[in-house]
């Protein structure tokens, strides 16, 4: 199994909902991120978790927290975003924290409105 | 800083052309490079990769040049097929080495 799973595909929201984004990958590795993607950009990083610890924060805002249950696991929880946090949200894994060869799931749509 | 940069934005190439995109990067430490390949609506593809002791690695229709003396890198895919159309990106690991980070991306168009 080479894959990252991310659920949903698609997923809008309104500015006062809470919901969660969810990526699994079964490959055994130990490090996995969030990257957001705008259109026509380059994927940006946002969290990397290394053996299931926050280890990287690029400085974004609280209103996306995440978690990391188990290595298998990264949820993304969003609250009281807002129309600009619109993107495409990009989960990776790579088999340890090294900025290595990261494979990346099929991303979920958001759209905030 | 840290930063990965394309070149130009778009390439327009016919099938069975050689395709070349480029690739410059600032960080001259880095020791790692990769390239992806998007298609609309989908996550980044692994390509092909490199590391900062080789300077040219082959794979199927695909060669990947770096040459650090002027912080380039290149993606040149033989005998491009339609099915090459996509966004392709270059990536670098971060300073840290903890996790990728993106250059601009190269919209190849390949027509028939």
């Amino acid at each position: 199994d080479t894959e990252v799973t991310q659920t949903p595909k698609h997923l809008v929201m309104g500015m006062t909902n809470k919901k969660s984004l969810k990526c699994e990958q079964h490959m055994g590795h130990r490090a996995m991120y969030w990257y957001k993607q705008k259109a026509k950009k380059p994927p940006e990083l946002m969290f990397v978790y290394s053996y299931e610890k926050l280890s990287i924060n690029e400085s974004v805002p609280s209103r996306f927290s995440p978690e990391c249950p188990n290595s298998s696991l990264l949820n993304l929880h969003l609250h009281a975003l807002q129309p600009e946090d619109s993107a495409l949200y990009l989960c990776a894994s790579s088999q340890e924290s090294q900025g290595r060869e990261a494979f990346f799931g099929q991303g979920t749509r958001l759209t905030v409105v | 800083g840290e930063s990965v940069g394309l070149h130009l934005p778009t390439l327009s190439v016919q099938e069975g052309d050689n395709s070349i995109i480029n690739c410059a990067y600032s960080n001259s430490a880095s020791d790692y490079f990769i390239w992806y390949k998007q298609e609309s609506g989908k996550g980044p593809q692994f390509i092909i990769d490199i590391r900062s002791n080789m300077d040219k690695r082959q794979g199927q229709r695909v060669t990947v040049l770096l040459n650090k003396t002027v912080k380039h890198l290149s993606l040149q895919i033989a005998a491009t097929q339609p099915g090459d159309s996509a966004v392709y990106f270059c990536a670098e690991a971060n300073q840290a080495g903890t996790a990728l980070i993106f250059g601009k991306g190269t919209t190849l168009s390949v027509s028939s």
